[in-house]
């Protein structure tokens, strides 16, 4: 299976501050990477698709970008619904493997 | 939108039979996938497999051995069935819908404990 692995696995920022989060593929997954956002208790919400589509209805504050095995997703302007636990999927093979998860709070 | 049902507890063993009931649209309708995943408490998401509309599925191998996936396009819904549950199959499960390469639509999940 592909590895995904994510960094940080944990971060604080301010309402207002720019924040990247990364996600490292195990070998080339071309554009399939996609990023979802969790809220606790709730099911994870998709972000972007094909590393810097974004969802319907997702504000332009989000970005991703990247390819191959390296990606990243940018969050500029944070807002207080932005705190969440963020998470990188690859979906080139099956079976879809999720990275571990960045979790978002406030300092 | 994707509604999961079943049981909450399942004792180690058994079988765990969730049922995914998909309204505002025909299960049959368009090119999607319907899928199962799961996260246990505290970790992250696992996909565990998937059904096309014609019917073919495709499986997580680390499940398959104990995996069905199946379709009920009269009553708009698909299930799943994991045999031979242990505490580690203890999660919050999901269903949703894959549209190309990415899970736009999600259930909002249900939590499935195997104790006895």
């Amino acid at each position: 299976d592909i590895q995904m692995t994510q960094s940080p696995s944990s971060l604080s920022a301010s309402v207002g501050d720019r924040v990247t989060i990364t996600c490292r593929a195990s070998q080339s997954i071309r554009t399939y990477l996609n990023w979802y956002q969790q809220k606790p208790g709730k099911a994870p919400k998709l972000l972007i698709y094909a590393v810097s589509t974004l969802h319907s209805g997702v504000p332009s504050r989000f970005s991703g970008s990247g390819s191959g095995t390296d990606f990243t997703l940018t969050i500029n302007s944070l807002q207080p619904d932005d705190f969440a636990t963020y998470y990188c999927q690859e979906t080139y093979s099956t079976p879809y493997i999720f990275g571990q998860g960045t979790k978002l709070d406030i300092k | 939108q994707l509604q999961e049902s079943g049981p909450g507890l399942v004792k180690p063993s058994q079988t765990l039979s969730l049922t995914c009931t998909v309204s505002g649209g025909s299960i049959s309708s368009g090119s999607h996938y319907w899928s199962w995943l799961r996260q246990p408490a505290g970790k992250t998401l696992e996909w565990i497999g998937r059904i096309y509309t014609s019917g073919s599925t495709n499986y997580n191998p680390s499940l398959e051995s104990r995996l069905t996936i199946s379709v009920d396009t009269s009553k708009n819904q698909f299930s799943l069935s994991l045999t031979s549950v242990t505490a580690a199959d203890t999660a919050v499960y999901y269903c949703a819908t894959n549209s190309g390469t990415y899970f736009d639509y999600w259930g909002q999940g249900i939590l499935v404990t195997v104790s006895s």
